[in-house]
């Protein structure tokens, strides 16, 4: 089984498109995340949720919505998307102390 | 400022050790984890430091010093498995990793 995936595993897109990113995980954890990992491989947090509430709200541009329908799902949707979206997005969960995450395969971003 | 160290590449000898330093400057501080990823791959939890020593667990061993906000990773009999990018990251609160840029192990014959 699965403790976390992500859908799409790959995502072609042009520019100006609004796509989305789902994850789930069967761990029965609290928390989830979502990380931006650019081509340097550097890894960025984006969004948290603990118990489908926002806890962590980085930087990023409100184009990112995330949403948590449960505490098993969350997703990320993208609106006009640009060049500099390109990268690769990877889903993680923890328990409540998140030192040890677990992160779902990662969806592999390309906006032409 | 937020910031972790760590060495770019490291190239070992397989069957040797290897020792990856970190040190990281965070406003917060909740322990001290490492990661691995290979290429195309998720990162994947290796271990956790939240007090000051070593743990070790199987090849791989992490050490912490709260003082020198400093650690390592010590990995020992090396495979070729084991080349890969390992992150060291520093918890910033209850929920937040901040993540090293990462160094690249290879693991020569």
């Amino acid at each position: 089984d699965t403790a976390v995936s992500q859908t799409p595993k790959y995502l072609v897109t042009q520019m100006g498109n609004d796509k989305s990113i789902k994850c789930e995980q069967n761990l029965g954890h609290d928390t989830m995340y979502w990380y931006k990992q650019d081509s340097k491989k550097f890894l960025k947090i984006m969004f948290s949720y603990n118990n489908k509430e926002l806890i962590i709200n980085e930087t990023v541009p409100n184009r990112f919505s995330p949403k948590s329908p449960d505490k098993a799902h969350l997703n990320l949707h993208i609106n006009s998307l640009e060049l500099g979206d390109s990268a690769v997005y990877f889903c993680a969960s923890s328990h409540r102390q998140g030192n040890e995450q677990y992160f779902g395969p990662g969806t592999r971003l390309t906006v032409t | 400022g937020q910031s972790l160290e760590q060495p770019s590449e490291v190239t070992a000898v397989e069957g040797a050790i290897v020792q990856i330093n970190c040190t990281y400057q965070t406003s917060g501080f909740y322990g001290l984890s490492w990661y691995q990823q290979h290429d195309g791959g998720a990162p994947t939890f290796l271990s956790y430091n939240a007090l000051d020593g070593l743990e070790e667990t199987g090849r791989f061993s992490s050490f912490l010093s709260r003082s020198d906000s400093y650690g390592y990773l010590l990995l020992q009999e090396l495979q070729m498995k084991d080349s890969a990018s390992y992150f060291c990251a520093v918890g910033d609160s209850s929920y937040k990793l901040i993540f090293g840029s990462g160094t690249r192990l290879l693991v020569r014959p």
